[in-house]
């Protein structure tokens, strides 16, 4: 199993430019959700999905889209970034509720907006 | 969000040392978790806590979920230099949703 992987690893954008940052899983995990990092602060989750076609906004999830097509993927796409989007998001997924499943997370996408 | 409170915001280890680290909540949690990330890396989880007042080992790592439920510790034992990285602590808001402390960064004293 390759766990949680993130595409890419680094990404530079322009303000106004839009991307899409992407997360796999190969553990059929019914869970996924998207976090980013910045510094001082800790993880704070921007969306979540519990399975194939439902998702839900977490706390900051102003300026990102999601959409959860099949069980393996949940990408995140950045609409018109913005120099606050600057930060290290993470992917994680787990069997289901987090409250009794371990979360693992991908090794992250260091992204900085210009 | 909830706001977790973790102290202290960095610390120093030498090999050997034991070194202790905790997470202040205002909210009551009904589960405590603890996570480590290394540098280029995300969180793994070391020890997840479910009841107030649980003490759990994990080899050197021991976390205790505090009885008031509004506060958890996490100490180390005899410190090793794989030790260093971010030491995370989050409470779980809900079925699906964690909240995390904005963690203690653990470096080896020169």
């Amino acid at each position: 199993n390759a766990g949680v992987t993130q595409t890419p690893k680094f990404q530079v954008l322009k303000t106004g430019q839009s991307m899409t940052l992407q997360c796999a899983q190969d553990m059929n995990h019914e869970y996924m959700s998207w976090y980013r990092q910045d510094p001082g602060m800790g993880l704070r989750l921007i969306h979540y999905s519990v399975g194939a076609g439902i998702t839900d906004q977490g706390e900051v999830p102003n300026g990102y889209n999601v959409s959860r097509s099949t069980t393996e993927d949940f990408p995140l796409r950045l609409l018109s970034a913005a120099p606050s989007q600057t930060s290290v998001y993470f992917c994680a997924s787990s069997r289901g509720k987090t409250i009794y499943n371990e979360q693992f997370f991908g090794p992250g996408t260091r992204l900085t907006v210009l | 969000g909830q706001q977790l409170n973790q102290s202290p915001q960095s610390m120093f280890i030498q090999e050997g040392e034991d070194v202790s680290m905790n997470c202040t909540s205002s909210s009551i949690f009904n589960t405590w978790l603890w996570y480590k990330q290394d540098p280029g890396e995300g969180p793994v989880l070391l020890i997840a806590l479910y009841k107030a007042g649980e003490l759990t080992s994990n080899g050197r790592l021991t976390a205790q979920f505090g009885i008031t439920r509004k506060d958890s510790f996490l100490n180390i034992s005899a410190s090793i230099p794989s030790d260093v990285g971010i030491y995370f602590c989050a409470g779980q808001v809900s079925d699906y949703k964690l909240s995390f402390g904005a963690g203690t960064t653990v470096t080896v004293r020169a």
